[in-house]
């Protein structure tokens, strides 16, 4: 069974970059066929996805957040990371990140998601 | 981007009712149309995928139908357990983007 796993600081001060690593076990990267996502959700509102990379190293951002971010992966890890930078309160949200299959396209794993306030 | 538009935003509801969330596209989909329940402080879990199709391990009391651009989750008899958020989710193409959530809670 696939688990993933958030690791990062929970809090981040403004204009700042927020790094997050997300840790999966049960299944490795490298064996292709799935993409390995970036999910948020501010505090009491609804879900923004961030982006996606696939294990080769492509990506695809969310327009909205394009120019702040940067999603990579560590194979030999099985772990794959979200950078944003210029960071504000803005960006205060639960941070999940999640798998989706290709040709099976719906998150069916998820980590357990990881709060990150951003404040001075 | 593709905007989902979820209705109602909250709903009440007993124990035992039926209940029908609806989930509108902002352009044809075809089935790339998810389901999921969220819980407090809990990750979403995925109910439906595909429009229709009924996730492993998920209760036969949930449903779901629609294409193209109108969509439909069905809860045939409310279970205690089944107050949630629930949201949709497009993935016919990306950004990837979901409904804003209706809150089901207990009458």
């Amino acid at each position: 069974q696939v688990q993933l796993q958030e690791s990062g600081p929970g809090l981040v001060k403004p204009s700042q970059t927020l790094s997050l690593t997300c840790t999966v076990s049960g299944g490795s990267i490298s064996s292709g066929g799935y993409y390995w996502s970036w999910i948020r959700q501010h505090p009491g509102k609804g879900l923004e996805w961030i982006g996606y990379i696939y294990y080769s190293g492509s990506t695809y951002y969310n327009p909205s957040l394009k120019s702040r971010v940067t999603i990579s992966v560590d194979t030999s890890k099985n772990q794959f990371s979200l950078k944003l930078s210029s960071v504000t309160a803005a960006d205060t949200a639960v941070y999940y990140c999640a798998r989706e299959g290709s040709g099976s396209e719906y998150f069916h794993h998820w980590g357990q998601g990881t709060l990150v306030t951003v404040s001075s | 981007d593709i905007q989902m538009t979820q209705s109602p935003s909250s709903l009440s509801a007993s124990v035992g009712d039926r209940v029908t969330i609806t989930c509108r596209a902002s352009q044809s989909i075809s089935s790339y149309l998810n389901w999921y329940q969220q819980k407090p402080g809990k990750a979403p879990k995925l109910l439906i995928y595909a429009a229709s199709s009924l996730q492993s391990g998920v209760p036969s009391r949930f449903s779901g139908s629609g294409s193209g651009t109108d969509f439909t989750l069905t809860i045939s008899s409310l279970q205690p357990e089944d107050f949630a958020t629930y949201y949709c989710q497009q993935s016919y193409s990306s950004p990837r983007t979901f409904g804003q959530g209706t809150k089901l809670e207990i009458k």
